[in-house]
């Protein structure tokens, strides 16, 4: 099936600094990616809709100016997580539709010290 | 908009006994479902899926779940479940097959030994 790959799978950073987070089709093209967030033991939430070629789609209370998300190409979406604090900790999974199923990445698991 | 309810946040059930995980869902137009797995770690994979047809869809690892319209339910089952089966089930739901997916609040199946 299609593959989904999520770069790097574990991020630790110090606060204030800046973490991007990559996601890529490997197999197919996706016009639109999907970031979501977990926070332990929970659901995941969406966060945003990537756009390949135009801005992203924020879900309500998701600061675009902390969460930069780019889809340069048909086959790479990144979330920058800008300024981090403790708090942006969390597990950052990625996922992309093709037909009629969507495929996610692997998962990015980012501590902020 | 759509919502997706699992009323159990865990369910503990013994090895090779059956197990019912619980999903319904809120929408005023037609829906796709879907049953999602996460191991410790891990992004999500795809369990079974809803589109259209036969209410009942099945995985390939003995997992089954019925379309129900008139309860809006898409319950899980599985007549025998192993300590392989130990994970997270989301359920979740789309009413456009290119558009984002909304989650349950995922619920946690632990097999005892």
């Amino acid at each position: 099936g299609a593959v989904v790959s999520q770069h790097p799978s574990r991020v630790i950073c110090k606060s204030g600094t800046s973490v991007k987070i990559e996601c890529r089709s490997l197999d197919f093209q996706a016009t639109t990616m999907f970031w979501y967030r977990q926070f332990p033991k929970q659901s995941l939430m969406l966060m945003a809709t990537s756009n390949e070629g135009s801005k992203a789609t924020y879900e309500q209370g998701v600061e675009k100016d902390k969460f930069l998300i780019n889809h340069a190409s048909l086959t790479l979406s990144t979330l920058t997580v800008t300024s981090a604090h403790p708090e942006d900790s969390s597990f950052y999974i990625c996922s992309a539709n093709t037909g009629l199923e969507a495929f996610f990445g692997q998962g990015t698991r980012l501590t902020v010290v | 908009a759509q919502s997706v309810t699992q009323l159990d946040s865990q369910v503990p059930v013994f090895e090779e006994a059956p197990v019912e995980l619980r999903c319904n869902y809120s929408s005023s137009v037609s829906v796709y479902l879907f049953w999602y797995v996460q191991y410790p770690n891990q992004g999500l994979q795809l369990l079974l899926k809803y589109l259209s047809g036969s209410t009942l869809v099945e995985s390939i690892n003995g997992f089954e779940a019925e379309f129900n319209k008139s309860q809006t339910s898409f319950h899980l089952r599985k007549p025998s479940v192993h300590i392989s089966d130990t994970a997270e089930y989301f359920c979740a739901v789309t009413t456009n097959r290119d558009d984002k997916i909304i989650f349950g609040k995922g619920t946690r199946l632990h097999i005892l030994p």
